[in-house]
Protein backbone atom coordinates (compact mmCIF):
# COMPACT_ATOMS: atom_id res chain seq x y z
CA UNK A 1 0.00 0.00 0.00
CA UNK A 2 1.16 3.60 0.02
CA UNK A 3 3.63 4.42 2.78
CA UNK A 4 4.34 8.34 3.55
CA UNK A 5 7.24 8.52 5.93
CA UNK A 6 7.89 11.58 7.98
CA UNK A 7 11.18 12.63 9.60
CA UNK A 8 12.18 13.47 11.93
CA UNK A 9 9.36 12.30 14.26
CA UNK A 10 10.42 14.38 17.37
CA UNK A 11 12.50 17.53 17.66
CA UNK A 12 13.30 20.33 20.07
CA UNK A 13 14.52 23.18 19.23
CA UNK A 14 14.73 27.16 20.88
CA UNK A 15 12.79 30.03 20.61
CA UNK A 16 13.91 31.79 17.19
CA UNK A 17 15.32 29.22 15.19
CA UNK A 18 13.83 27.39 12.54
CA UNK A 19 13.17 23.49 12.02
CA UNK A 20 12.60 21.55 8.58
CA UNK A 21 10.00 18.83 9.00
CA UNK A 22 10.30 16.26 5.56
CA UNK A 23 7.15 14.28 3.84
CA UNK A 24 7.83 11.67 1.06
CA UNK A 25 5.42 9.09 -0.21
CA UNK A 26 8.01 6.45 -0.31
CA UNK A 27 5.95 3.96 -3.44
CA UNK A 28 4.13 6.40 -5.24
CA UNK A 29 4.05 10.30 -6.75
CA UNK A 30 2.67 12.51 -5.42
CA UNK A 31 1.57 15.89 -6.89
CA UNK A 32 -0.32 17.00 -3.45
CA UNK A 33 0.33 16.89 -0.09
CA UNK A 34 -1.11 18.00 2.82
CA UNK A 35 0.26 19.54 6.17
CA UNK A 36 -2.19 18.91 9.36
CA UNK A 37 -1.04 20.13 12.83
CA UNK A 38 -3.14 18.61 16.08
CA UNK A 39 -2.81 20.37 19.52
CA UNK A 40 -3.68 17.78 22.42
CA UNK A 41 -6.94 16.69 22.62
CA UNK A 42 -8.19 18.25 19.27
CA UNK A 43 -9.07 17.43 15.89
CA UNK A 44 -6.40 17.49 12.93
CA UNK A 45 -6.37 20.29 11.31
CA UNK A 46 -5.29 21.24 7.81
CA UNK A 47 -2.89 23.82 7.63
CA UNK A 48 -1.74 24.00 4.04
CA UNK A 49 -1.49 22.10 0.57
CA UNK A 50 1.11 21.28 -1.12
CA UNK A 51 1.53 21.23 -4.79
CA UNK A 52 4.61 19.93 -6.89
CA UNK A 53 5.89 22.54 -9.04
CA UNK A 54 3.70 25.50 -7.73
CA UNK A 55 2.99 27.62 -4.37
CA UNK A 56 0.98 25.86 -1.48
CA UNK A 57 -2.17 27.14 -0.75
CA UNK A 58 -2.65 27.72 2.74
CA UNK A 59 -5.82 27.94 5.30
CA UNK A 60 -7.37 30.64 6.48
CA UNK A 61 -5.44 31.47 9.81
CA UNK A 62 -2.00 29.85 8.56
CA UNK A 63 0.72 32.44 8.23
CA UNK A 64 2.88 31.23 5.33
CA UNK A 65 5.60 33.00 6.00
CA UNK A 66 5.91 31.37 9.12
CA UNK A 67 5.65 28.12 8.19
CA UNK A 68 7.40 27.25 4.57
CA UNK A 69 6.53 24.70 2.24
CA UNK A 70 8.17 23.73 -0.49
CA UNK A 71 7.24 20.96 -3.02
CA UNK A 72 10.45 20.47 -5.30
CA UNK A 73 9.42 16.75 -6.40
CA UNK A 74 6.76 14.26 -6.33
CA UNK A 75 8.18 12.50 -3.75
CA UNK A 76 8.87 15.10 -1.44
CA UNK A 77 7.50 17.89 0.17
CA UNK A 78 8.90 19.73 3.48
CA UNK A 79 7.49 22.26 5.73
CA UNK A 80 10.10 24.56 7.77
CA UNK A 81 8.68 26.73 11.20
CA UNK A 82 10.52 29.58 10.65
CA UNK A 83 11.74 31.29 14.12
CA UNK A 84 9.91 29.34 15.86
CA UNK A 85 7.95 30.03 19.35
CA UNK A 86 6.34 27.90 22.05
CA UNK A 87 3.26 28.63 20.64
CA UNK A 88 4.06 26.75 17.92
CA UNK A 89 4.82 23.40 19.93
CA UNK A 90 2.11 20.94 17.95
CA UNK A 91 2.17 17.50 16.47
CA UNK A 92 2.30 18.23 12.60
CA UNK A 93 1.73 15.74 10.30
CA UNK A 94 2.01 15.40 6.28
CA UNK A 95 -0.04 13.23 4.03
CA UNK A 96 -0.74 12.27 0.67
CA UNK A 97 -2.98 10.16 -1.50
CA UNK A 98 -2.20 7.79 -4.04
CA UNK A 99 -4.02 9.28 -6.98
CA UNK A 100 -2.80 6.06 -8.99
CA UNK A 101 -6.13 4.71 -7.05
CA UNK A 102 -8.52 6.87 -8.66
CA UNK A 103 -11.16 10.10 -7.13
CA UNK A 104 -11.58 8.02 -3.70
CA UNK A 105 -8.34 7.53 -2.29
CA UNK A 106 -7.60 7.64 1.12
CA UNK A 107 -5.05 10.08 2.67
CA UNK A 108 -2.07 8.30 4.19
CA UNK A 109 -0.30 10.11 6.71
CA UNK A 110 2.91 10.11 7.71
CA UNK A 111 3.88 9.16 11.59
CA UNK A 112 3.97 12.34 12.29
CA UNK A 113 6.54 15.27 13.89
CA UNK A 114 6.15 16.38 17.39
CA UNK A 115 7.88 19.69 17.80
CA UNK A 116 8.57 21.32 20.85
CA UNK A 117 9.78 24.96 21.20
CA UNK A 118 11.60 25.73 24.57
CA UNK B 1 -17.53 26.71 12.80
CA UNK B 2 -17.08 22.53 13.13
CA UNK B 3 -18.30 21.09 9.99
CA UNK B 4 -17.67 17.95 11.09
CA UNK B 5 -18.42 16.61 14.93
CA UNK B 6 -17.80 13.64 17.12
CA UNK B 7 -19.68 14.48 19.77
CA UNK B 8 -18.78 11.90 22.05
CA UNK B 9 -14.95 12.33 23.10
CA UNK B 10 -14.89 9.01 24.87
CA UNK B 11 -16.21 5.45 24.55
CA UNK B 12 -15.41 2.23 26.42
CA UNK B 13 -16.79 -1.38 25.23
CA UNK B 14 -16.56 -4.46 26.80
CA UNK B 15 -14.21 -7.25 24.42
CA UNK B 16 -16.19 -8.92 22.09
CA UNK B 17 -18.89 -6.77 22.07
CA UNK B 18 -19.83 -4.22 19.47
CA UNK B 19 -18.11 -0.59 19.22
CA UNK B 20 -20.08 1.86 17.49
CA UNK B 21 -18.88 5.46 16.91
CA UNK B 22 -20.19 8.26 15.24
CA UNK B 23 -20.16 11.40 13.32
CA UNK B 24 -22.15 13.89 12.28
CA UNK B 25 -21.57 16.83 9.74
CA UNK B 26 -23.35 20.07 8.36
CA UNK B 27 -22.48 20.02 4.79
CA UNK B 28 -24.68 17.99 2.28
CA UNK B 29 -22.26 18.02 -0.46
CA UNK B 30 -19.45 15.98 0.95
CA UNK B 31 -18.87 13.10 -0.72
CA UNK B 32 -16.42 11.30 0.43
CA UNK B 33 -16.06 10.00 4.23
CA UNK B 34 -13.14 8.07 5.55
CA UNK B 35 -12.27 6.67 9.04
CA UNK B 36 -9.08 6.84 10.73
CA UNK B 37 -7.68 4.97 13.65
CA UNK B 38 -4.59 6.76 15.69
CA UNK B 39 -2.45 6.05 18.01
CA UNK B 40 -0.68 8.61 20.31
CA UNK B 41 2.55 10.10 18.70
CA UNK B 42 1.84 7.99 15.30
CA UNK B 43 0.10 9.52 12.10
CA UNK B 44 -3.39 8.19 11.63
CA UNK B 45 -4.01 4.96 10.04
CA UNK B 46 -6.87 4.85 7.21
CA UNK B 47 -9.50 1.87 8.16
CA UNK B 48 -12.36 2.24 5.84
CA UNK B 49 -14.21 4.60 3.50
CA UNK B 50 -17.60 5.37 2.02
CA UNK B 51 -18.76 6.90 -1.05
CA UNK B 52 -21.96 9.53 -0.74
CA UNK B 53 -23.57 6.95 -3.25
CA UNK B 54 -23.47 4.60 -0.67
CA UNK B 55 -24.99 3.75 2.57
CA UNK B 56 -23.30 0.76 3.91
CA UNK B 57 -19.81 -0.75 3.19
CA UNK B 58 -18.10 -3.41 4.91
CA UNK B 59 -14.41 -4.69 5.85
CA UNK B 60 -13.78 -7.39 8.05
CA UNK B 61 -14.94 -6.46 11.28
CA UNK B 62 -15.23 -2.81 10.53
CA UNK B 63 -18.41 -1.42 8.84
CA UNK B 64 -19.89 2.12 8.21
CA UNK B 65 -23.33 3.47 7.54
CA UNK B 66 -24.30 6.51 6.14
CA UNK B 67 -27.18 8.21 6.46
CA UNK B 68 -27.33 11.22 4.47
CA UNK B 69 -30.72 12.36 4.98
CA UNK B 70 -29.44 12.69 8.58
CA UNK B 71 -25.91 13.88 7.84
CA UNK B 72 -24.52 10.76 10.05
CA UNK B 73 -22.23 8.17 9.69
CA UNK B 74 -20.88 5.65 12.16
CA UNK B 75 -18.47 3.44 12.30
CA UNK B 76 -19.32 -0.63 14.21
CA UNK B 77 -16.48 -2.48 14.62
CA UNK B 78 -17.44 -6.23 15.79
CA UNK B 79 -16.19 -8.14 17.23
CA UNK B 80 -13.88 -5.38 19.74
CA UNK B 81 -10.90 -6.83 20.97
CA UNK B 82 -7.96 -4.73 22.90
CA UNK B 83 -6.22 -3.42 20.23
CA UNK B 84 -8.83 -1.49 18.55
CA UNK B 85 -8.25 0.68 21.65
CA UNK B 86 -7.24 3.96 19.94
CA UNK B 87 -8.82 7.59 18.73
CA UNK B 88 -11.18 7.46 15.70
CA UNK B 89 -11.49 9.89 13.62
CA UNK B 90 -14.00 10.53 10.75
CA UNK B 91 -13.22 12.42 8.11
CA UNK B 92 -15.47 14.14 5.02
CA UNK B 93 -14.30 15.47 1.41
CA UNK B 94 -15.99 18.69 -0.04
CA UNK B 95 -16.49 17.71 -3.65
CA UNK B 96 -13.86 18.59 -5.94
CA UNK B 97 -10.89 18.67 -3.86
CA UNK B 98 -8.27 16.13 -2.09
CA UNK B 99 -9.13 17.88 1.09
CA UNK B 100 -10.70 16.21 4.41
CA UNK B 101 -12.25 17.44 7.40
CA UNK B 102 -11.45 15.97 10.36
CA UNK B 103 -13.88 15.57 13.26
CA UNK B 104 -12.44 15.97 16.80
CA UNK B 105 -12.11 11.87 17.62
CA UNK B 106 -13.32 9.80 19.70
CA UNK B 107 -11.17 7.86 22.20
CA UNK B 108 -12.14 3.99 22.35
CA UNK B 109 -11.15 1.73 24.90
CA UNK B 110 -12.28 -2.46 24.77
CA UNK B 111 -12.17 -3.56 27.82
CA UNK B 112 -10.61 -7.25 28.18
Amino acid sequence: GAVVSQHPSWVICKSGTSVKIECRSLDFQATTMFWYRQFPKQSLMLMATSNEGSKATYEQGVEKDKFLINHASLTLSTLTVTSAHPEDSSFYICSASDVRQGQNSPLHFGNGTRLTVT
Amino acid sequence: DQQVKQNSPSLSVQEGRISILNCDYTNSMFDYFLWYKKYPAEGPTFLISISSIKDKNEDGRFTVFLNKSAKHLSLHIVPSQPGDSAVYFCAARPPGTYKYIFGTGTRLKVLA
